[in-house]
């Protein structure tokens, strides 16, 4: 099974419509991190967490807000999905090092 | 400013010959780290190289090596050998701050993408 799983996979949204993007993870890390990825800029950092109680604003924090709900789970939400939010969206754990970053599979999302 | 430079937005390489990708970065922090990622085409993201500022030897992994050169805050990405697999998007990304800090998030450059001739 894969240490870092994101639901959905694929979502296609419509404009103004409220869309939660989940992430788990088995390895026990405390750090999570939201990224987008978009075609010729990279990833770009959207909020990251070092625990449960700890939650930090990444590059690109706006029309988002996220959630830990336990430490093997961080949600992202958008909570009035926009066209320009169309986006790869990758989950990625590390350990209190940050030598690694295990990544999930990404989530494409479309907001049409 | 941008944090993490990589220079290349695409290169042709020929299968087994080395190759080299280039990334600069911009940081004020003494301590920090740096990483190389793999996309390939199917799109996850693969760890390949951690290197830390305080580290003296360059890291290595395989066929893949960091030339990390602190002064010019250059960290580029030695490939020997190449491999048609090799085909792929390549990101540097840096992690700013000691790694106990909440403030250390990690960034990405906007990568290379690498494509291997047989």
């Amino acid at each position: 099974d894969a240490d870092v799983t994101q639901t959905p996979r694929n979502r296609i949204t419509k404009t103004g419509k409220r869309i939660m993007l989940e992430c788990s993870q088995t390895k026990g890390h405390d750090r999570m991190y939201w990224y987008r990825q978009d075609p010729g800029l990279g990833l770009r950092l959207i909020y990251y967490s070092f625990d449960v109680k700890d939650i930090n604003k990444g590059e690109i924090s706006d029309g988002y807000s996220v959630s830990r709900q336990a430490q093997a789970k961080f949600s992202l939400s958008l909570e009035s999905a926009i066209p320009n939010q169309t986006a790869l969206y990758f989950c990625a754990t590390s350990d209190f090092r940050g030598h690694e970053q295990y990544f999930g599979p990404g989530t494409r999302l479309t907001v049409t | 400013a941008q944090k993490i430079t990589q220079t290349q937005p695409g290169m042709f390489v020929q299968e087994k010959e080395a190759v080299t990708l280039d990334c600069t970065y911009d940081t004020s922090d003494q301590s920090y780290g740096l990483f190389w990622y793999k996309q390939p085409s199917s799109g996850e993201m693969i760890f390949l190289i951690y290197q830390g500022s305080y580290d003296e030897q360059n890291a290595t992994e395989g066929r893949y090596s960091l030339n990390f050169q602190k002064a010019r805050k250059s960290a580029n990405l030695v490939i020997s050998a190449s491999q048609l697999g090799d085909s792929a998007m390549y990101f540097c990304a840096m992690r700013e701050g000691p790694t106990y800090s909440s403030a250390s998030k990690i960034i990405f450059g906007s990568g290379t993408r690498l494509s291997i001739r047989p």
